[in-house]
């Protein structure tokens, strides 16, 4: 069974740094792409990146290229995105996804829900 | 970007009736496209994907159709179970991008 299970909520203020977390199991994690989608209730679900564990190539949507980054450490299985510099429009909750065969988005995490305010 | 523009925002049936949720991309996208079904406080779930391929344990009463530009998902018969936001998605090309959600209330 695929499980995604993300890190815990996080509360931050403006200028901090922060890393989430999506461990994976019940499936081949370096052969599988990995991503993140953000959702606010003002611009809805927004397709953030993803990245190919195997080989590191990572793709990012053009609204968070430069402002987040996309990683992943295939010893220990999992997906991280990582802010250096947190902005109050940050607070969003934040979904791991990982697509299915033909790249359609197949499993959800359960998201982690980040609040930057000071 | 492609955008993905979803009708109604919001609608209101009854028990039992057919609902159409209709889905338009900006630009041809084939059959790359998957419906999403998100209730509160939960994640997404995947419902239907390459325009009209049903998931796994999905009943049977959900349907997608289309092609190119224009989609739909009909739910044949609303259940109480059913009410929820539903969300398409196109995977044509990077990036990805969702339709702003049609809210199916009872």
């Amino acid at each position: 069974e695929v499980q995604l299970v993300q890190s815990g909520a996080e509360v931050k203020k403006p200028g901090d740094s922060l890393k989430i977390s999506c461990k994976t199991s019940g499936y081949s994690f370096t052969t599988n792409w990995i991503g993140w989608v953000r959702q606010t209730p003002g611009k809805g679900l927004e397709w953030m990146g993803i990245i190919y564990p195997g080989d590191s190539d990572t793709k990012y949507g053009p609204s968070f290229e430069g402002h987040v980054t996309i990683s992943a450490d295939k010893f220990i299985k999992a997906a991280y995105l990582q802010w250096n510099s947190l902005k109050a429009s940050d607070t969003a909750l934040y979904f791991c996804m990982r697509p299915g065969p033909s790249q359609y988005i197949e499993y959800w995490g359960e998201g982690t829900l980040v609040t930057v305010s000071s | 970007d492609i955008q993905m523009t979803q009708s109604p925002s919001a609608l209101s049936a009854s028990v039992g009736d057919r609902v159409i949720i209709t889905c338009r991309a900006s630009q041809p996208i084939r059959k790359w496209l998957a419906w999403h079904q998100q209730k509160t406080g939960r994640a997404p779930k995947l419902l239907i994907y390459q325009a009209s391929t049903l998931e796994t344990g999905v009943p049977s009463r959900f349907s997608g159709s289309g092609s190119g530009t224009e989609f739909t998902l009909t739910i044949s018969s609303l259940q109480p179970d059913d009410v929820a936001t539903y969300y398409c998605q196109h995977y044509s090309s990077y990036p990805w991008t969702f339709g702003q959600g049609t809210k199916v209330e009872i």
